[in-house]
């Protein structure tokens, strides 16, 4: 089973900043790695997807990586602006059983104007 | 584009009732997955079907069942409902054929037993 740990679990920054937010995961056999954003009492938003054979995945303001061997994906938020303010979920598959992910607690992200 | 629809949004239930929660993937989506979102908890799996077959189980209570019928909707029941089941219910899909499994989920059913 994979335990996925999410840091930090909450980030207060001013509008503009660049921002990191990291996620791990104890098995590095995943099959993918997909990162969500989450609204309050909302749904789930797929952001990025990576697959076990690529290092990166980028959309917009946001870029992903994976580095497998550390057990590690990180999300970069470029120039980050108020309606990015949401909780951030990083979900891992299985090692065996790619059609199960297992979350992260989240990092609660909050940007000031 | 078309996404994961579920019903209903929003469920009140008493203690020990019953309750089904439907969901209808994106066209041509042929793997569903449930998961359980309690207050202030990260989404749980419970369990994943493809090709109308139950293709893995997660934390799944005896009391739940799910199913998937042959237009691929699929559909959660859950018996003797407990105050603990009070949470947000997930359904996701994704194109199990593909090569990236990318899941994409709906906006959610908030179970609310009394």
């Amino acid at each position: 089973k994979q335990e996925v740990t999410q840091i930090p679990a909450a980030l207060s920054v001013p509008e503009g900043e660049n921002l990191v937010l990291n996620c791990s995961f104890t098995d590095s056999a995943i099959y993918n790695l997909q990162w969500f954003r989450q609204d309050p009492g909302k749904g789930l938003t797929s952001l990025l997807l990576i697959q076990s054979s690529q290092r990166e995945q980028t959309s917009g303001r946001l870029n992903a990586s994976l580095d497998k061997s550390s057990g590690r994906s990180t999300l970069y938020i470029a120039a980050s602006q108020p309606g990015d303010s949401a909780t951030y979920l990083c979900a891992a598959s299985d090692p065996y059983n790619f059609n199960k992910f297992y979350f992260g607690s989240g990092t609660k992200l909050n940007v000031k104007p | 584009a078309a996404g994961v629809i579920q019903s209903p949004r929003h469920l009140i239930k008493e203690k020990r009732e019953t309750a089904t929660l439907k969901c209808y993937p994106i066209p041509r989506h042929d793997t569903v997955y449930w998961y359980q979102q309690g207050p202030g908890q990260d989404p749980q799996f419970l369990i994943s079907f493809y090709e109308k077959m139950q293709s893995d189980k997660g934390s799944i209570p005896d009391r739940f069942s799910a199913q998937q019928f042959s237009d691929y909707h699929s559909e959660l029941n859950m018996s003797s409902l407990e105050l603990g089941d009070s949470a947000l219910y997930f359904c996701a899909s994704s194109l199990g054929s593909g090569n990236s499994y990318e899941q994409y989920f709906g906006p959610g059913t908030r179970l609310t037993v009394t």
